[in-house]
């Protein structure tokens, strides 16, 4: 079964760095997606990316945060100055096409980041 | 603001029991229904997901879930769960005009052998 892969599994960055988060979603899929859960909280939506552009984005989404998608197959998240808070686990997700389709989201396993 | 309210935090039950997992949802509208479940260390699976229709919906490994319109309600059911169904269950939401996802705090439930 295809699968949403997201790399590397655990980030450990100093506060004031830029990371970014790497996804490879399943290779047909259209709509690509960023969701975070801080420890202990519900997993909370970042931003969602079409056509290659960003189609929403939540409150969260500032302008530390960006999203790529440098090739065919790659999706990355980057968060240019980290800050302790934003440790958490973070989520790739990815949808086909069509009305109904581009609901369901396959997950991928995440990547913890901490912020030292 | 829609949101989604998962009431029990933590479930412990034994081998066989029968569970029922408690999921409210806030929006006015038209929504998608979805339960994703994580086993540890593994990414969030897709269990079982309503659109429209049939208000009873079947999932994987034995999951149904059931939506009552009038209720905001998309409770998760499993008559005799399994020491293998150990994991976190979250429930989401999505309205139909958007795709974005909108997941409760998640269920952690513990099945004791």
């Amino acid at each position: 079964e295809p699968e949403v892969t997201q790399t590397p599994s655990h980030q450990v960055t100093q506060m004031g760095q830029e990371v970014i988060l790497r996804c490879v979603p399943i290779s047909n899929h259209l709509y690509f997606y960023w969701y975070r859960q801080i420890l202990g909280q519900k997993v909370e939506f970042l931003v969602s990316f079409y056509n290659n552009e960003i189609s929403e984005k939540s409150e969260i989404f500032d302008d530390q945060f960006s999203v790529e998608r440098p090739d065919g197959s790659n999706f990355t998240l980057k968060i240019r100055s980290t800050k302790l808070e934003d440790s958490a686990m973070y989520f790739c997700a990815s949808s086909g096409g069509g009305a109904r389709a581009k609901n369901i989201q396959y997950f991928g396993a995440g990547t913890r980041l901490s912020v030292l | 603001a829609q949101s989604v309210s998962q009431h029990n935090h933590h479930v412990i039950l034994s081998e066989a029991a029968s569970l029922e997992l408690g999921c409210n949802y806030s929006y006015g509208g038209t929504v998608n229904l979805f339960w994703y479940v994580q086993y540890p260390g593994q990414h969030l699976q897709l269990l079982l997901k309503y659109f429209s229709g049939d208000p009873l919906v079947k999932g994987i490994k034995g999951f149904e879930a059931e939506f009552i319109k009038s209720k905001f309600s998309f409770n998760l059911r499993k008559p005799s769960v399994q020491w293998s169904d150990t994991a976190e269950y979250f429930c989401a939401v999505t309205p139909n005009t958007g795709n974005q996802f909108y997941f409760g705090t998640g269920t952690s439930l513990t099945v004791i052998p």
